[in-house]
């Protein structure tokens, strides 16, 4: 079992449309999560931080279950700008980052 | 957060040959790291870059392929050894401490003939 695993997508959506990633991880040591966003050729940059309690930036909402270890991304009203990869990227329980393989998002006009 | 550089930004390389990659931070970071990500992949730490000392390498990943340099605390080199096409990928550094995120270099995009 892969220690952070994601829906590959693409998902495809319109502009407007409200999209949800998912991902798992098997390490139940971890503490910290974090959604990067990584743009094709570009290097991964930093989204959102996740907190166990769920935080909001904006448009994007995360969501952390420790029980299921079980991370979510909500996107809504999609913007054709957030056509990018999202990785999902879990402490390993040491100074190490784990990255998922990452969910491709398209949205089309 | 700090401002990261890496040098070459690309390379197109002759297999057999090697190249360092640099990695600056405008500021002194604790820890610095050094990935791969290969074509359609994500991302595979190499090795965590010790000021100081040994860098500490991850399972599959050797010192004599990948020997890095940390000389102080803003600055770090990865050396890919002796090239062959299965090399070729983007090659990141990033910083970040203890369970905080990371923020990352903007990459070296090294493609091996």
């Amino acid at each position: 079992r892969k220690e952070v695993e994601q829906d590959p997508g693409p998902f495809n959506v319109p502009e407007g449309a409200t999209v949800a990633f998912n991902c798992t991880y098997s390490n139940s040591a971890s503490q910290s999560f974090f959604w990067y966003r990584q743009d094709c050729r570009k290097e991964p940059k930093l989204l959102m931080s996740v907190y166990s309690s769920g935080n909001e930036d904006g448009r994007f909402t995360a969501q952390l279950n420790r029980a299921s270890q079980y991370i979510s991304l909500l996107i809504r009203d999609s913007k054709l700008s957030d056509s990018a990869t999202y990785l999902c990227v879990v402490n390993s329980g040491t100074d190490k980052l784990i990255f998922g393989t990452g969910t491709r998002l398209q949205v089309f006009p | 957060s700090a401002v990261i550089s890496q040098k070459p930004s690309r390379d197109i390389c002759q297999r057999g040959t090697s190249l360092t990659i640099q990695c600056q931070v405008d500021s002194q970071v604790t820890m610095m790291f050094w990935y791969r990500q290969q074509p359609g992949q994500s991302l595979t730490l190499i090795a965590t870059a010790n000021q100081g000392s040994e860098a500490t390498y991850e399972s599959g990943f050797v010192i004599d392929k990948f020997p890095i340099s940390r000389p102080n605390l803003t600055f770090s080199t990865l050396t890919v050894s002796n090239m062959s096409p299965e090399d070729s990928s983007i090659y990141l550094c990033s910083v970040g401490e203890s369970d905080q995120p990371q923020h990352f270099g903007d990459g070296t995009r090294l493609s091996i003939l």
